[in-house]
C-alpha cells in the first residue's frame, strides 16, 4: 500500500498547456504539501493545506492552484504551462500540530515543459 | 540570510569512513529537526529525528545545539549504500529544507 501516491509520475508538455497533478494519502492525516524540487535539487515548499483548508500559499505564480476536495487529495492544477516550470513536484502528508511529526512524501511527478 | 543552509558538498570519502554534515538554521523559534535521505530519482525519506539530547541510530548520530542553531548529523563506518544527498530539515508544522549535502562513498 502506497501511503502518499502521486499521479502521472511523468508529464512531458507543451509550452502554453494546462494540466493537473494528483495525490492522495491513505494515513489519515491532516495536512498536505506540494514541493518543488528545480534543477538544483532544492525542495521549496509551494502549499500547504490542513484539514481541506489552505494555510500557507509561497510565492508561487497565481498559475498553480491547488485544489483539496477531502483531506486525503490534493491536487495541483497548472495554468498556462512555461519552460520555467520544469522540475519535479512532490506532494507529501503529515499529522498536524505535533512537534516532531514527520513528512512523508510521494514518488514525484516530474514536469518537462517543452 | 536563508532559513536552512548546508554545505552542498559533495562529500567524496571511501567505505569505512566516518563524516559529519553541518546545517544552520534561522528561525530560533523552531522546535522540530529531522535528517532526510534522498536517493537520486527519489522521493525524500525520513532518516531520523534530532533530538535536544541528541540521538543515536545504529551508525547514524545526531546532534542538535540551540544556541548557535545549528544541527549535525555523522555517520561512522560508511558504506557504498550510504552515497545519497542529506537533507536538513526545520519545523514540522511547514518543514522547511536546506538545500542537501551530497555524499558520494567509494570503494
Amino acid at each position: 500500500d502506497t501511503a502518499v501516491s502521486q499521479t502521472p509520475k511523468y508529464l512531458v508538455t507543451q509550452m502554453g498547456n494546462d494540466k493537473s497533478i494528483k495525490c492522495e494519502q491513505n494515513l489519515g492525516h491532516d495536512t498536505m504539501y506540494w514541493y518543488k524540487q528545480d534543477s538544483k535539487k532544492f525542495l521549496k515548499i509551494m502549499f500547504s493545506y490542513n484539514n481541506k483548508e489552505l494555510i500557507i500559499n509561497e510565492t508561487v505564480p497565481n498559475r498553480f492552484s491547488p485544489k483539496s476536495p477531502d483531506k486525503a487529495h490534493l491536487n495541483l492544477h497548472i495554468n498556462s504551462l512555461e519552460l520555467g516550470d520544469s522540475a519535479v513536484y512532490f506532494c507529501a502528508s503529515s499529522p498536524s500540530g505535533g512537534v516532531g511529526t514527520e513528512a512523508f512524501f510521494g514518488q514525484g511527478t516530474r514536469l518537462t515543459v517543452v | 540570510r536563508k532559513e536552512v543552509e548546508q554545505d552542498p558538498g559533495p562529500f567524496n570519502v571511501p567505505e569505512g569512513a566516518t563524516v559529519a554534515f553541518n546545517c544552520t538554521y534561522s528561525n530560533s523559534a523552531s522546535q522540530s529537526f529531522f535528517w532526510y535521505r534522498q536517493d537520486c530519482r527519489k522521493e525524500p525519506k525520513l532518516l531520523m529525528s534530532v533530538y535536544s539530547s541528541g540521538n543515536e541510530d545504529g551508525r547514524f548520530t545526531a546532534q542538535l545545539n540551540r544556541a548557535s542553531q545549528y544541527i549535525s548529523l555523522l555517520i561512522r563506518d560508511s558504506k557504498l549504500s550510504d552515497s545519497a544527498t542529506y537533507l536538513c530539515v526545520v519545523g514540522s508544522y511547514i518543514p522547511t529544507f536546506g538545500r542537501g549535502t551530497s555524499l558520494i562513498v567509494h570503494p
